[in-house]
């Protein structure tokens, strides 16, 4: 059984740049949903998609979109960059309606210049 | 608002001592809560997960508990270790919020000096 992956692990952008994230679920996952975490503080939800569609978004601008596909891959696209979107991105799976936790990716580090 | 609340936010024991580290909630309509630790820019491992249901879960050294009523879950970690130096987080999957999201509260960060 395979945990979640993410890619890329650490990645340098400028600000005013676009920046997409990909996340590999667990086998047997089918819902995912992406955190952003700031440097000393919790992970804080951007939002979740079940069934290729968003499911629930957190306090976060529309320049942050994404994608899930068939096969439960998920994709976090971040558009025109500021620096405060510096942080470690969480990608996290589950099963929606069953009564598991949450399985967490190892995160991408973003850095914008 | 629904709130998570971790203190202390950070602790240093020395090795061999058990330690308790808080998670207080706002509101006891929960769906579960879950610990996790998280070392230094990396991402978080899951501990232990407690549905609404249950008052308690063990794994090893760790055990976690959980009162809806009042609002709290404690993580103790018995015989610690400098292994177990880390940050550890508690999350809780409130009822009707938005995706079934995470609230973490800020974590804690621990060290467990030799």
């Amino acid at each position: 059984e395979t945990g979640v992956t993410q890619s890329p692990t650490h990645l340098i952008k400028t600000r005013g740049q676009q920046v997409t994230l990909r996340c590999s679920s667990q086998s047997g996952h089918n819902t995912v949903s992406w955190y952003q975490q700031a440097l000393g503080q919790g992970p804080q939800f951007i939002f979740q998609y079940y069934r290729e569609e968003e499911n629930g978004r957190g306090n976060f601008p529309p320049r942050f979109s994404g994608l899930q596909f068939p096969n439960y891959s998920s994709e976090l696209n971040v558009n025109a960059l500021e620096l405060d979107d510096s942080a470690l991105y969480l990608c996290a799976s589950s099963i929606t309606g069953g009564a598991v936790g949450y399985t967490f990716g190892s995160g991408t580090r973003l850095t914008v210049v | 608002k629904q709130e998570v609340t971790q203190i202390p936010a950070a602790l240093s024991v020395p090795e061999g001592e058990n330690l308790v580290l808080n998670c207080s909630f706002t509101d006891s309509a929960i769906y579960n809560l879950q610990w996790f630790r998280q070392d230094p820019g990396k991402g978080l491992t899951s501990l232990l997960l407690i549905q609404s249901s249950q008052r308690e879960q063990t794994s090893g050294r760790l055990n976690a508990s959980l009162d809806k009523s009042s609002g709290r879950s404690t993580l103790y970690i018995a015989a610690s270790q400098p292994g177990d130096s880390a940050t550890y987080l508690c999350a809780v999957r409130f009822h009707n919020n938005a995706g079934n999201m995470l609230t973490f509260g800020g974590g804690t960060r621990l060290m467990v000096k030799p």
